[in-house]
């Protein structure tokens, strides 16, 4: 089943404590994203990243980081979490950067206290 | 910035009912547009796109219009189902950027038995 899977699903952490969010695909898709959604605000893009070791700020990159060493995988890190990145977070991936639909994982909940 | 808006918040319909969600974009460059829906608990799911040589396109139960001189598309559903109950969100990308995508804030849409 083609599909984009994301861990943990839901996280409750504390500030400045270091994580990581899994991304993965099994579509073979070049292209990558995360995003934040927020009540009132809508999808954000955070980072995205058109194919292997190649990759770009989104909209609101600012505490995050990202990694592409291998095509299927964009783990989301945050180095220090603050309360301010308490959010929906959901990674996606299409074919390539052109017009194709994106295929949104089912997302993350994280809590930073 | 310019951004993709929607005129509802929230939409009650009857099961049964046609259901139309607006979406309004200030960005006269954009020139391909999705339509996603997203299910209580999940992510967004491509329900439908359109390009901008086009002004409609249909699908299973839903059609998208898009109306480039006043920037305005729509989706509408036919025959409201009770499943049919969730946020959709308009997304806008233009062909050769950087595949930013801006989505809206949302419409609820809740279909009553």
């Amino acid at each position: 089943e083609a599909q984009v899977t994301q861990n943990p699903r839901y996280l409750i952490t504390v500030t400045g404590k270091k994580l990581t969010v899994t991304c993965s695909q099994n579509m073979n898709h070049e292209y990558m994203s995360w995003y934040r959604q927020d009540p009132g605000l809508g999808l954000r893009q955070i980072y995205y990243s058109m194919n292997v070791e190649v990759t770009d700020k989104g909209d609101v990159p600012e505490g995050y980081k990202v990694s592409r060493k291998e095509k299927r995988n964009f783990p989301l890190i945050l180095e220090s979490p603050s309360p301010n990145q308490t959010s929906l977070y959901f990674c996606a991936s299409s074919r390539d950067r052109g017009q194709h639909t994106q295929y949104f994982g089912p997302g993350t909940r994280l809590t930073v206290l | 910035g310019e951004s993709v808006g929607l005129h509802l918040p929230t939409l009650s319909v009857q099961e049964g009912d046609n259901s139309i969600i607006n979406c309004a974009y200030s960005n006269s460059a954009s020139d391909y547009f999705i339509w996603y829906k997203q299910e209580s608990g999940k992510g967004p799911q491509f329900i439908i796109d359109i390009r901008s040589n086009m002004d409609k396109r249909q699908g299973q139960r839903v059609t998208v219009l898009l109306n480039k001189t006043v920037k305005h598309l729509s989706l509408q559903i036919a025959a409201t189902q009770p499943g049919d109950s969730a946020v959709y969100f308009c997304a806008e990308n233009i062909q050769g950027g950087s595949y930013i995508p801006t989505f809206g804030r949302g419409t609820s849409l809740i279909v009553h038995p």
